[in-house]
């Protein structure tokens, strides 16, 4: 199976901080990589797929950038609502593993 | 505006099964591929099964493989998973997930989940 490891595991932030979350794969899975949203209780939401493609109706804020094992999502100026769970997926290769997570709150 | 609603989660005894399904609504649901994902309590997500457009392609993680089978009634906008011989860790959120044109690709749109929870 595809491994997929996700940094930080959380991180707090401010209101109009960047936030970068890294994830790696291994081995190699080019540009099939998914970046997910999660609040509790809600249903996940797709931010970013094929690495750097922005999903439909995601603010330009978001944005991924990578290849082969290594990835990056930043948040350019996060907002009050962008708390949650971010999730990477890849969808290379059979099982489509996601990410351990990484938990955002605000500082 | 893409909507897809699961239901026939609930409770089972171990070793029991369980069917659900998920209706959708909001776009031309024969063309794309579909997903099931399920979140463990206190977990993160676990892809588990998805089948093609047309129904001809199904893939499963191995956890699940030989035991759950997933299905579509294109006629219907309707998606299905049962789930036989259920085992506590298959104890989750279960999340219907509206694919690509391809098996292989992002999952655009989420349902809220229903919840199936394994124990005697």
């Amino acid at each position: 199976d595809i491994q997929m490891t996700q940094s930080p595991s959380s991180l707090s932030a401010s209101v109009g901080d960047r936030v970068t979350i890294t994830c790696q794969a291994s081995p190699d899975i080019s540009n099939h990589l998914n970046w997910y949203q999660h609040k509790p209780g809600k249903a996940p939401k797709l931010l970013i797929y094929d690495a750097s493609n922005l999903g439909t109706g995601v603010p330009s804020r978001f944005s991924g950038s990578g290849s082969g094992t290594d990835f990056t999502f930043t948040i350019t100026s996060l907002q009050p609502e962008d708390i949650g769970t971010y999730y990477c997926q890849q969808s290379d290769n059979l099982p489509f593993t996601f990410g351990p997570g990484t938990k955002v709150d605000l500082k | 505006e893409v909507h897809l609603l699961e239901s026939g989660g609930g409770l089972v005894q171990p070793g029991g099964s369980l069917r659900l399904s998920c209706t959708a609504s909001g776009f031309t649901f024969t063309i794309y591929a579909m997903n099931w994902v399920r979140q463990a309590p206190g977990k993160g997500l676990e892809w588990v099964t998805g089948i093609s457009g047309s129904g001809g392609v199904t893939l499963y993680a191995d956890s699940v493989k030989g035991r759950f089978t997933i299905s579509r009634d294109n006629s219907k906008n309707t998606l299905s998973l049962q789930m036989n011989s259920l085992r506590a860790d298959d104890t989750a959120v279960y999340y219907c997930a509206k694919g690509s044109l391809s098996v292989y690709g992002g999952n655009t749109y989420w349902g809220q989940g229903t919840l199936v929870t394994v124990s005697s």
